[in-house]
């Protein structure tokens, strides 16, 4: 089983270049999650998904943006980089229902440097 | 909105004996989970250990245990015969059952080393 997988795992950016992290589930997931965790943090919330075509901020959105087309995946985009970007992003998803959705599943997480 | 802290940026332990990590939350719900999770420094982030604000029994997952206070809002993780492979950063969440989106909220995290 594949579970979460997010790409790139490392990436070094320039201020004020762009790029998208990829975060696919093969698990049908109905809800996804990006945070990010900055060095010696906890992990803060940018954007999470209920389900494909609904998306909602969350904590920290600003500098940030996603979309939700399919089931499976949850890009997360990153206009016009700013050094206070570098950060590790996680993204993560879980299964709501009746009786269910105590679990969430966590990628590996993508590194990136903003320089 | 709920909140969790953390209040021991670090702690030490000595291998094979027990340590016991502090989180508190504040929450006006009911129903909701709380976990612990593991995070060594390659970042994953592993769950340790799950507890559903209805049980009334504190869980447990082989070394690993905690102690739910329902109404002091308290999740403590305790870890007994500890190992040098237990040395990472730990992390308290708090999932709403009730609140649009069921988001997972974070303390700020505890480091552990485990001295050998």
């Amino acid at each position: 089983n594949a579970g979460v997988t997010q790409t790139p795992k490392f990436r070094i950016l320039k201020i004020g270049q762009s790029m998208t992290l990829q975060c696919t589930q093969d698990m049908n997931h109905n809800y996804m999650y990006w945070y990010r965790q900055d060095p010696g943090m906890g992990l803060k919330l940018i954007y999470y998904s209920v389900g494909a075509g609904i998306t909602d901020k969350g904590e920290v959105p600003n500098g940030y943006n996603v979309s939700r087309s399919t089931t499976e995946d949850f890009p997360l985009r990153l206009e016009l980089a700013a050094p206070s970007q570098t950060s590790v992003y996680f993204c993560a998803s879980s299964y709501i229902g009746q009786f269910t959705g105590n679990t969430i599943y966590f990628g590996e997480g993508s590194w990136l440097t903003v320089v | 909105a709920q909140t969790v802290t953390q209040s021991q940026p670090e702690m030490s332990v000595q291998e094979a004996e027990t340590v016991t990590l502090s989180c508190t939350y504040d929450t006006s719900e009911s129903d909701y989970y709380l976990f612990w999770y593991k995070q060594p420094p390659s970042r994953q982030m592993i769950l340790v250990i799950r507890q559903e604000a209805y049980k009334q029994q504190n869980a447990t997952e082989n070394r690993f245990s905690v102690n739910f206070q329902k109404a002091a809002k308290s999740f403590s993780l305790k870890i007994s015969d500890s190992q040098l492979g237990d040395a990472a950063m730990y992390f308290c969440a708090y999932r709403s059952l009730m609140e649009y989106g069921n988001k997972l909220v974070f303390g700020a995290g505890t480091i552990l080393r485990v001295k050998s």
